[in-house]
């Protein structure tokens, strides 16, 4: 089984409007964070917000923030007041376990396009 | 926060040939690392998990004598692709985990952009 999975290989969203990504995960720990990072064209991953399992509130940075429902096991990452920058490929991950050495586990990804 | 640099960012070599990327973490010691690989438009697929003083652990599929890794160093470690063919080419990210568990995260390198010819 998959262990990310988004179902959105390509969104679109008017400029100075808000989106959601979706991600939904499989873990059977207790114990595991959940990343979203960004891909622009160039490359580079830009870590973009962390939600950890025990999390009892949603995280926020800035313009992102993490929609996180435990018992749906998903990780929906909203956008809000999109921007032409914001157009690249959203990857969602998972982290199981406390070790910091475990692996990353990445969904196939998002390309989002902001239309002017 | 946390900076990973790679190097080369490009490199073009001939087919059997062996091709040797850097990842470095710049202003923190990382005693683990991680080795990806990423096809166009597709996700990162871990290749290695590289660990300071030891051997990696590589992933199932993974051709460890092929894709040799080796982390001399707590800010360094090497990806090297021996006899490289053009099936190889791909874009191949490192990243490295900080010590302690603040928010779990990894830092990623720039990405090497590997094309065998």
């Amino acid at each position: 089984a998959q262990k990310i999975t988004q179902t959105q290989p390509g969104m679109f969203v008017q400029e100075k409007e808000a989106v959601t990504l979706d991600c939904t995960y499989d873990t059977s720990d207790q114990s595991y964070g959940l990343f979203w990072y960004k891909q622009p064209s160039s490359g580079e991953m830009i870590f973009l917000i962390y939600q950890g399992s025990y999390d009892e509130q949603n995280a926020t940075e800035g313009r992102y923030s993490l929609n996180f429902q435990k018992a749906r096991k998903s990780a929906n990452l909203v956008i809000s007041a999109s921007q032409l920058g914001d157009s690249a490929m959203y990857f969602c991950a998972m982290r199981e376990g406390r070790n910091t050495g475990n692996q990353f586990y990445f969904g196939t990804g998002t390309s989002l396009t902001v239309i002017p | 926060g946390a900076v990973v640099s790679q190097h080369p960012s490009r490199v073009i070599c001939k087919s059997g040939t062996s091709v040797k990327i850097e990842c470095r973490s710049l202003d923190f010691q990382a005693t683990t690392m991680f080795w990806y690989r990423q096809f166009p438009k597709q996700s990162l697929m871990l290749m290695a998990t590289s660990n300071e003083g030891s051997k990696a652990t590589y992933e199932q599929g993974v051709e460890k004598d092929k894709f040799l890794i080796n982390h001399a160093s707590l800010t360094l470690s090497t990806l090297t692709v021996t006899s490289a063919h053009p099936e190889d080419s791909s874009f191949y990210i490192c990243s490295a985990k900080t010590g302690g568990t603040a928010n779990n995260e990894q830092f990623f390198g720039p990405g090497t952009r590997l094309t065998v010819l």
